[in-house]
């Protein structure tokens, strides 16, 4: 069975610094790994995703993530935090045998940036 | 990529009662999924639905407590029957496509 842990519940960061919210996965084979973001009252949305090729991922809003195949891992990371980065972020994956297969999301991390 | 729209996209119902949720995607697609969010929770998954087979659900959660149709490759409907208080939630259908996984704006309610 394929799971997500995301270890924090809450992550917070001075504005300007680098932000890294974690994500584990656990699933039969390779995955397709993704991350959301969540603002409040409003949809989710799609931040970025790893499908195949290099391990860093480049996404929407300055956000990139690392796919560690040894670790498990794919932690979501910024260079320089902005406030507006405040938000829920969720880690997702799905298996790769089927592209109608179901994504499973981790618990969520909330990102907290202060001025 | 998939436009996914859903109907309502809020409602405040009584319990006892229950509610149709309506997921119109722009192309047509072999699975949707319906996923719930309760408050300042993650989601998770209910059912994934097949055009013109039964629904599959997750453990949790059953077919006379949410009934699903998926008539044709673009449409499928949640129901949320006999509403209680604990059902209050945002419940999202999502669609695969490509790579991706498309999410719609999702159903607010609010059962009192």
């Amino acid at each position: 069975a394929q799971s997500v842990a995301q270890p924090e519940d809450q992550v917070n960061v001075a504005e300007g610094n680098p932000l890294t919210v974690k994500c584990t996965y656990s699933v039969s084979g390779n995955p397709y790994l993704f991350w959301y973001v969540q603002y409040p009252n409003r949809g989710l949305q799609f931040l970025l995703k790893y499908i195949t090729g290099d391990n860093l991922v480049k996404g929407s809003y300055g956000f990139e993530a690392e796919f560690n195949k040894s670790q498990t891992s794919f932690h979501l990371k910024k260079p320089s935090a902005l406030v507006s980065d405040s938000a829920l972020y969720f880690c997702a994956v799905r298996a790769r045998y089927s592209s109608a297969s179901k994504i499973i999301f981790g618990s969520g991390t909330r990102l907290s940036i202060r001025p | 990529s998939a436009v996914i729209s859903q109907k309502p996209s809020r409602d405040i119902c009584q319990r006892g009662t229950s509610l149709t949720i309506q997921c119109q995607v722009d192309s047509q697609v072999t699975m949707m999924f319906w996923y719930r969010q309760q408050p300042g929770q993650s989601l998770t998954l209910i059912a994934t639905a097949n055009q013109g087979s039964e629904a599959t659900y997750e453990s949790g959660f059953v077919i006379d407590k949410f009934p699903i149709s998926r008539p044709n490759l673009t449409f499928s409907t949640l129901t949320v029957s006999n509403m209680s208080p604990e059902d209050s939630s945002i419940y999202l259908c999502s669609v695969v496509w490509g790579d991706e996984q498309y999410f719609g704006p999702g159903t607010r309610l609010t059962v009192t």
